[in-house]
């Protein structure tokens, strides 16, 4: 079993400041990782797949980086905008197959 | 390019009555996810298709949860008898092509159900 674990659970941020969650991930048989946003009533939107030690992604005002060694991976939002609202999920694989591995996910909310 | 497409988006039913979703993936993609996501947890894969094979059921409960993909592109997931315990969002996703776990998932929108 693949044990994936993200804190905050939740998280209120006032908007224009910024934020990051934590995704934290077994260090032993690391593969992939991947962010996905998933804003209510949407469909969960990728972010990032992110694979190699050090990593760094960046996407507009949320970027990424990506410790394998110590298995966790921060997620940065920069400047919060109340359209970041929606909860972060955080996934890996199994060991070389697809089946992904969700996190319980941090529900981020913008206070305008 | 469409998304993952989703019917219906919520659903209300009673325990014991039986409901089905349908999933139209993203034309080209050859692999089929169903998750559950039950309030407060991540989602949860139920099974995973591969054209119109079975890659993964582990965690299909089969005594009531059913899948099929014919043809290799739509699918649907059925459920006969409903338990309470099975509401949820249930999402169907697909990819491209299977690369052990690189390859982006895309999902849909999701169908709510309820069970009374």
């Amino acid at each position: 079993i693949l044990n994936v674990e993200q804190s905050p659970q939740s998280l209120h941020v006032q908007e224009g400041d910024s934020t990051n969650f934590t995704c934290s991930f077994p260090s032993s048989n690391f593969y992939a990782l991947h962010w996905y946003r998933w804003e209510t009533a949407k469909s969960p939107e990728a972010l990032f797949v992110m694979t190699l030690n050090g990593d760094e992604k960046k996407k507009g005002r949320i970027s990424a980086t990506l410790n394998t060694k110590e298995g966790y991976s921060y997620l940065y939002i920069k400047g919060s905008q109340p359209e970041d609202s929606a909860t972060y999920l955080c996934a890996l694989p199994h060991f070389g197959n697809e089946k992904l591995t969700f996190g319980t996910g941090t529900r981020l909310t913008i206070i305008p | 390019e469409a998304g993952v497409a989703q019917s219906p988006r919520y659903k209300i039913i009673e325990k014991r009555q039986s409901v089905a979703f349908w999933c139209n993936p993203i034309s080209g993609h050859a692999t089929l996810y169903w998750y559950q996501q039950i309030l407060g947890q991540g989602p949860k894969l139920l099974i995973q298709f591969q054209n119109n094979g079975v890659v993964d059921d582990s965690q299909l409960p089969k005594d009531r949860f059913s899948a099929e993909r014919l043809k290799g592109v739509d699918s649907t997931l059925k459920i006969q008898p409903a338990k309470l315990e099975d509401s949820a969002v249930y999402l169907c996703a697909s990819s491209l092509e299977p690369t052990g776990g690189w390859e982006t998932q895309y999902f849909g929108p999701g169908t709510r159900l309820l069970v009374l």
